[in-house]
């Protein structure tokens, strides 16, 4: 049980075009999902946390016009990277809490990883 | 803030040898601890967390660490390396506190583990 699946893998895209990762709580509804971006050889930092129904919220630096969060439904958040340049190019991944779960509960998608040509 | 430093970027052990994974946490009020193992080109796997309880957690794959509060450190450590362990390992921290922080993970650099025969 437990599984975050993300859609696509990988993906490749010309400048200036927009991107959409999905995530996916595969057998578990998650009211919170967080975004993470992870640079090579660099640790994960997190962009936003996303909440079912209502705004993401965004951490500092993180263009919230740049990078759009939709969290529709309790099993599925989507990072859309709008008007992608090659410095947006990383490995992005996500990860799911499960609604009423603890704190400290996240599970983590596979990664997608998103190279801007 | 919280923050999380782990002691070494790169980590050389023999098939067999102890493996021993240093983390540190900044933290006047003890937070949630964890230890996360990322393979190439995929997301985490969680293999132990501290939340409190006892202070040797024991994880998966014969992984084990130990909270110390008074060098606020949680090393992580596994008596025989296999060759299965070669990956990025990265400690991770969530405050133990409400406020902006609730349920967000602040990760360390990573620490690669290599795993010679």
């Amino acid at each position: 049980g437990a599984v975050v699946s993300q859609h696509p893998s990988w993906v490749i895209c010309k400048s200036g075009t927009s991107v959409k990762i999905e995530c996916r709580s595969l057998d578990f509804q998650a009211t919170t999902m967080f975004w993470y971006r992870q640079f090579p050889k660099q640790s994960l930092m997190l962009m936003a946390t996303s909440n079912e129904g209502s705004k993401a919220t965004y951490e500092q630096g993180v263009e919230k016009d740049k990078f759009l969060i939709n969290h529709a439904s309790l099993t599925l958040s989507t990072l859309t990277v709008t008007s992608a340049h090659p410095e947006d190019s990383s490995f992005y991944i996500c990860s799911a809490r499960p609604s009423g779960g603890a704190r400290e509960t996240q599970y983590f998608g596979p990664g997608t990883r998103l190279l801007v040509l | 803030a919280q923050s999380v430093t782990q002691l070494g970027s790169h980590v050389s052990v023999s098939e067999g040898a102890l493996v021993l994974l240093r983390c540190n946490y900044s933290s006047s009020v003890p937070p949630y601890l964890f230890w996360y193992v990322q393979y190439p080109n995929q997301g985490l796997q969680l293999l132990l967390k501290y939340t409190s309880a006892a202070t040797l957690v024991k994880g998966i794959n014969g992984f084990e660490a130990e909270f110390k509060k008074s060098e606020t450190s949680f090393h992580l450590t596994k008596p025989s390396a296999h060759m299965s362990d070669a990956a990025e390992y990265f400690c991770a921290v969530i405050p133990n506190a409400g406020g902006t922080s609730y349920g967000k993970l602040t990760f360390g650099q990573g620490t690669i583990l290599t795993v010679h025969p």
